[in-house]
């Protein structure tokens, strides 16, 4: 069945870098683009972009523009999200998602904790 | 950029209510919508998609409709494991946008 396993939960300080990943198993891997969610404590959810293991096509929320980066590893089935010049308000649980609207697909990565703290 | 006004924040009801939460859009958004259920410590959940498509597996007392560009998620008949935090997701081929959630507790 399709699993997305997320990296461990992360501490960084403020103008840092955090990088996570998000292997795959279960599906053929360029089938699916994998969606970035994230969610500040007690706080709602964030959609923070898209990419296609397919093609490298990429969408990012506007927000994050120019500090978020994604990048496909096809050998380990692996997607992964840095987001660089780290900011307090970064701090959430951060989400890879496979969310296909139009069918009745959608799974989720258990999640990876960020805490960004001087 | 499309907008999702999701209401209410938060909503009180007992077991075996009929609720109902709406999420409207800032323009026209056909179907691309769906719904989530998430609990506290959890990944969410989905409950339903394209506007009104129940997900394998969830129980049919949650539903979805559309009338314009307000959408509805309905509980027809609240159970204990409903009392969680409800999202609207909107998503297109560019961005997607969540509903601000709806916080659905026990009174």
């Amino acid at each position: 069945q399709v699993q997305l396993v997320q990296s461990g939960a992360e501490m960084k300080k403020p103008g840092a870098s955090v990088k996570v990943s998000c292997r795959t198993s279960g599906y053929i891997f360029t089938t699916y683009g994998i969606d970035w969610v994230r969610q500040a404590p007690g706080q709602g959810l964030e959609w923070v972009g898209w990419m296609s293991p397919y093609d490298d096509n990429r969408k990012f929320a506007q927000k994050l523009q120019g500090r978020v980066t994604m990048t496909t590893d096809t050998s380990t089935r692996t997607v992964s999200m840095e987001l660089r010049s780290l900011t307090v308000d970064d701090t959430a649980v951060y989400y890879c998602a496979i969310i296909d609207g139009y069918n009745s697909i959608d799974y989720w990565g258990q999640g990876t904790p960020v805490t960004v703290s001087s | 950029d499309i907008q999702m006004t999701q209401s209410p924040s938060s909503l009180s009801a007992s077991v075996g209510d009929r609720v109902t939460i709406t999420c409207r859009a800032s323009q026209g958004i056909r179907n691309d919508l769906g719904w989530y259920q998430q609990k506290p410590g959890k990944a969410p959940k989905r409950l339903i998609y394209a506007a009104s498509d129940l997900q394998n597996g969830v129980p049919s007392r949650f539903s979805g409709s559309r009338s314009g560009t307000e959408f509805t998620l309905t509980i027809s008949s609240l159970q204990p494991e409903d009392f969680a935090t409800y999202y609207c997701l909107h998503y297109n081929s560019d961005v997607h946008t969540f509903g601000q959630g709806t916080k659905l507790e026990i009174k």
